[in-house]
């Protein structure tokens, strides 16, 4: 089945500065890629995806890049805010044609925007 | 719009209680997931409804676990002889159909004493 490792555990950046967090996956079969943003005591919610027809999504200052041949794809979030920091998970899904498209989840990511 | 609404926030039950956790989907949503998020992790997927059938099932981790969802709308998970590493965060989630955006609920906290 998919596996998905995600790096790093924690990230700590200062107000301004740019932040990527990085995720690998197994299976090939997977052809969505969902990027959720999780607040103490909230459920995810989700911030950008891309399918693997695309290498690139950009919203305002989040973007994803997907690599299909070597099964990895980053959130970049530039200008970074204090209201970014919270744990970012990264997940994998057969998408469109697979057999129930559940979402198998990275362990997620702590970012604290330093202000 | 209404999002995904979970109940109980909370709920505290004693080790061999039956529990049910309650989801309301996003009106419309055809397709809706459960998944457990333990302290730390990611959430890990349980259970998949298309309209009133499970799907997917793969996910339950044992028999004690069981999830309905009758008219195609609420879904109710059921757990019963509650154990204390059933503890965690159960999160729904809704689709307007299977594979596009899941929307998550805020979960409810189950803790097993």
């Amino acid at each position: 089945g998919e596996n998905v490792e995600q790096h790093p555990s924690t990230l700590s950046v200062q107000e301004g500065d740019s932040a990527v967090i990085k995720c690998t996956y197994s299976d090939s079969a997977s052809n969505y890629f969902p990027w959720y943003k999780q607040e103490l005591g909230k459920g995810p919610q989700l911030i950008i995806d891309i399918r693997s027809n695309v290498g690139e999504k950009k919203d305002q200052r989040i973007a994803v890049t997907l690599n299909k041949t070597a099964k990895h794809f980053s959130l970049h979030i530039t200008e970074t805010q204090p209201e970014d920091s919270a744990v970012y998970f990264c997940a994998a899904s057969p998408g469109y044609g697979g057999a129930t498209n559940k979402l198998i989840f990275g362990t997620g990511t702590l970012l604290a925007v330093q202000p | 719009g209404a999002g995904v609404s979970q109940t109980p926030s909370n709920k505290v039950t004693e080790k061999g209680k039956y529990v049910e956790l309650r989801c309301d989907p996003i009106s419309g949503h055809t397709a809706l997931y459960w998944y457990r998020q333990s302290l730390g992790q990611g959430p890990e997927f349980l259970i998949y409804f298309q309209g009133t059938g499970a799907a997917d099932d793969s996910g339950l981790p044992n028999d004690r676990f069981f999830a309905v969802r009758p008219e195609g709308s609420v879904s109710t998970l059921k757990i019963q002889r509650t154990e204390r590493g059933d503890s965690a965060v159960y999160l729904c989630a809704s689709s307007l159909h299977s594979g596009v955006e899941q929307f998550f609920g805020p979960g409810t906290r189950l803790t097993v004493l």
